[in-house]
């Protein structure tokens, strides 16, 4: 059991770049959730994809996309980045049976600068 | 719209004492109630969950109590360790909504030896 894995560590971005983060659930996991935490305040639910379909998506505009794979490991796009968009991006997997048992796991996430 | 408030931001207390964080939520169709441990430089990881039709919940130092009526609830830390420094996140979801996690804002907690 490998846990969830995230990559890279830390990325610096010129506004209105594009930018690619990904992420390798852990292993028997098919579920896969993406969190946006800025400094000093709690993640921000961005979308949640099942079986390689988007399955919820929170308050974040239509450049926020991802993808998700037959292995189950993900991809979160921004594109036309903005200051604001400098967080940490927070990669979380679970088995859909045990969502409502608490089951996600929480990857050590990308550090995301936009300057 | 901030669904789940969670107090105080941060908090201070010494080695062997009892930290407390509050969280307080809106939506009463929330059906699970977890709590995060965040270390600097890693994800949330889970510490503790309740769910509504339990009032209190405890495992080893760390224990939930819930108060559905007045939609609180809130972490005590007993007999606080050194190791325990660390930010707190309460959270909300519900099963209807795909599970998705609601946060709290965040209590950085700090125990002095």
């Amino acid at each position: 059991e490998t846990g969830v894995t995230q990559s890279p560590t830390h990325l610096i971005k010129t506004r209105g770049q594009q930018v690619t983060l990904r992420c390798s659930s852990q292993s028997g996991h098919n579920t896969v959730s993406w969190y946006q935490q800025a400094l000093g305040q709690g993640p921000q639910f961005i979308f949640q994809y099942y079986r390689e379909e988007e399955n919820g998506r929170g308050n974040f505009p239509p450049r926020f996309s991802g993808l998700q794979f037959p292995n189950y490991s993900s991809e979160l796009n921004v594109n036309a980045l903005e200051l604001d968009d400098s967080a940490l991006y927070l990669c979380a997997s679970s088995a859909l049976w045990s969502l409502t048992m608490g089951g996600y796991t929480f990857g050590s996430g990308t550090r995301l600068t936009v300057v | 719209q901030q669904q789940v408030k969670q107090s105080p931001q941060s908090l201070i207390v010494q080695k062997g004492g009892i930290s407390i964080i509050n969280c307080a939520y809106e939506n009463t169709a929330f059906d699970y109630f977890p709590w995060y441990q965040q270390f600097p430089g890693k994800g949330p990881a889970l510490l503790i969950a309740i769910r509504p039709d339990v009032s209190e919940k405890k495992e080893g130092r760390f224990t939930i109590s819930f108060n559905k009526s007045a939609k609180q609830f809130s972490l005590h830390i007993m007999d606080s360790q050194p190791g325990d420094s660390a930010t707190y996140f309460c959270a909300a979801s519900m099963e209807a909504a795909g599970n998705k996690l609601t946060f709290g804002g965040g209590t950085r907690v700090l125990v002095k030896p």
